[in-house]
């Protein structure tokens, strides 16, 4: 079956540390790879894709995420983490030829401390 | 967050009322998407919208009915909703189905009693 984990339901990280989130997926074929991040009462915001190229992709915020094929992963990071990075993170594949239907992880909360 | 809207942010309805969700994008896109987001379960998507046309009904109850009048709007009707149907409703909207970026709406904060 086709699916998105993200292992971790919280991460912890003292501010100005380097922070990653951890995605892995199982689908068949090449996928398109998102990340979201969600705000308390807030609907999602698009972080960054991957599609095809460059491993390393760079989004808003200053995250970025790397594509490892081999070990089928699409890991969220940032180098240092801000108090205001607090929030809902969801990593997301994309269905090739099921009209595009996204596949959501079930979320990490990150919280970073003073 | 302004291209796409949803109201009401907040909505209190008894299990025999009738009510509805409204989803505005401003944003020029094709396609559209309701989902629903409860705690602690990942995001279902209930319904797809393509140029107004319906391509994809998660299995959602009938309770739920979805309308699309045009590229721009996307309503949910709502009607005698159990109470395991509170959550969180999203709306989203994006260029094509494929490749493109889906871009979500604040929601709307649903409670049933």
């Amino acid at each position: 079956a086709q699916s998105v984990a993200q292992p971790e339901d919280q991460v912890n990280v003292a501010e100005g540390n380097p922070l990653t989130v951890k995605c892995t997926y199982s689908v068949s074929g090449n996928p398109y790879l998102f990340w979201y991040v969600q705000y308390p009462n807030r609907g999602l915001q698009f972080l960054l894709k991957y599609i095809t190229g460059d491993n390393l992709v760079k989004g808003s915020y200053g995250f970025e995420a790397e594509f490892n094929k081999s070990q089928t992963s699409f890991h969220l990071k940032k180098p240092s983490a801000l108090v205001s990075d607090s929030a809902l993170y969801f990593c997301a594949v994309r269905l090739l030829g099921q009209g595009g239907k996204l596949i959501f992880g079930q979320g990490t909360e990150l919280s970073v401390k003073p | 967050e302004t291209g796409v809207t949803q109201t009401p942010r907040h909505l209190v309805m008894g299990m025999t009322n009738k009510k509805s969700l409204k989803c505005e994008q401003h944003l020029g896109h094709n396609a559209m998407y309701w989902y629903k987001q409860s705690a602690k379960k990942p995001l279902e998507l209930m319904f797809v919208y393509n140029f107004k046309e319906q391509t994809e009904n998660n299995s959602v109850p009938s309770r739920f009915s979805p309308e699309c009048p045009n590229s721009s709007h996307l309503f949910l009707h709502l009607h005698t909703l159990q109470p395991e149907d509170s959550a969180l409703y999203l709306c989203a909207s994006s260029q094509g189905r494929a490749r493109e970026t889906q871009y979500f709406g604040p929601g709307t904060r649903l409670l049933v009693l």
